[in-house]
């Protein structure tokens, strides 16, 4: 079946600006998970959602990020006045959530640059 | 507070050789999750290997290993017979234990860089 999906693919925006970016997780996966990754650097967690319980922000760096999910659906990432160090590649991951081995599947990623 | 930590920051191996690539981590939980993400030039993370705290015998996945001391803290992959599409940055996780802040979430550590030379 399709796996994660993330749009856009590239997104470069101006300092100031507002960003959205979008996950479809796999269907059935009922866990949502966003991260960011810088150059070079390992991935950071960011927020979390599983069905209906209030999501896991604790990961989020500043009040300038926000993240929005419709059910178990897509998800929305969005980063008010972007600043430079916002610049990475933005992850999101799905997983079905049934159990300790529960397997996070990635997205291919949305690279994200703020001149 | 949970921890991986990955010390090889660049590794090579000549194709059909086995390459073992080193983990360690760090946690105070007796139930927890280890995993190994291989991420491609293109970026995208590919999941590979999972060993639960609690397992017995060591994960394979194919010419993927994962070999489990518990009382050293250690998850290091082993991959046989690398090949050159084994080429590529290798990433390791972990996840703590259900109904916890650190099931919501993986950890990892900063990566390995292989390449695989013919």
């Amino acid at each position: 079946g399709a796996g994660v999906s993330q749009s856009p693919s590239n997104k470069v925006t101006e300092k100031g600006k507002d960003v959205e970016l979008r996950c479809d997780p796999i269907s059935g996966h009922t866990a949502l998970y966003w991260y960011r990754q810088r150059l070079g650097q390992g991935l950071e967690f960011l927020i979390y959602f599983q069905g209906n319980s209030a999501p896991d922000k604790s990961g989020l760096p500043s009040d300038r990020f926000s993240a929005e999910r419709t059910g178990e659906s897509v998800s929305t990432l969005t980063i008010q006045r972007t600043q430079q160090e916002d610049s990475a590649v933005y992850l999101c991951a799905s997983s079905f959530s049934g159990g300790a081995g529960d397997t996070q599947y990635f997205g291919p990623g949305t690279r994200l640059t703020v001149l | 507070a949970q921890k991986i930590t990955q010390t090889q920051p660049g590794m090579f191996v000549q194709e059909k050789e086995a390459v073992t690539l080193d983990c360690t981590y760090d946690t105070s939980d007796q139930s927890y999750g280890l995993f190994w993400y291989k991420q491609p030039s293109s970026g995208e993370m590919i999941f590979l290997i999972y060993q639960g705290s609690y397992d017995e015998q060591n994960a394979t996945e194919g010419r993927y290993s994962l070999n489990f001391q518990k009382a050293r803290k250690s998850a290091n992959l082993v991959i046989s017979a690398s090949q050159l599409g084994d080429s590529a940055m290798y990433f390791c996780a972990m996840r703590g234990p259900p109904y916890s802040g650190g099931y919501n979430k993986l950890i990892f550590g900063a990566g390995t860089r292989l390449a695989v030379h013919p």
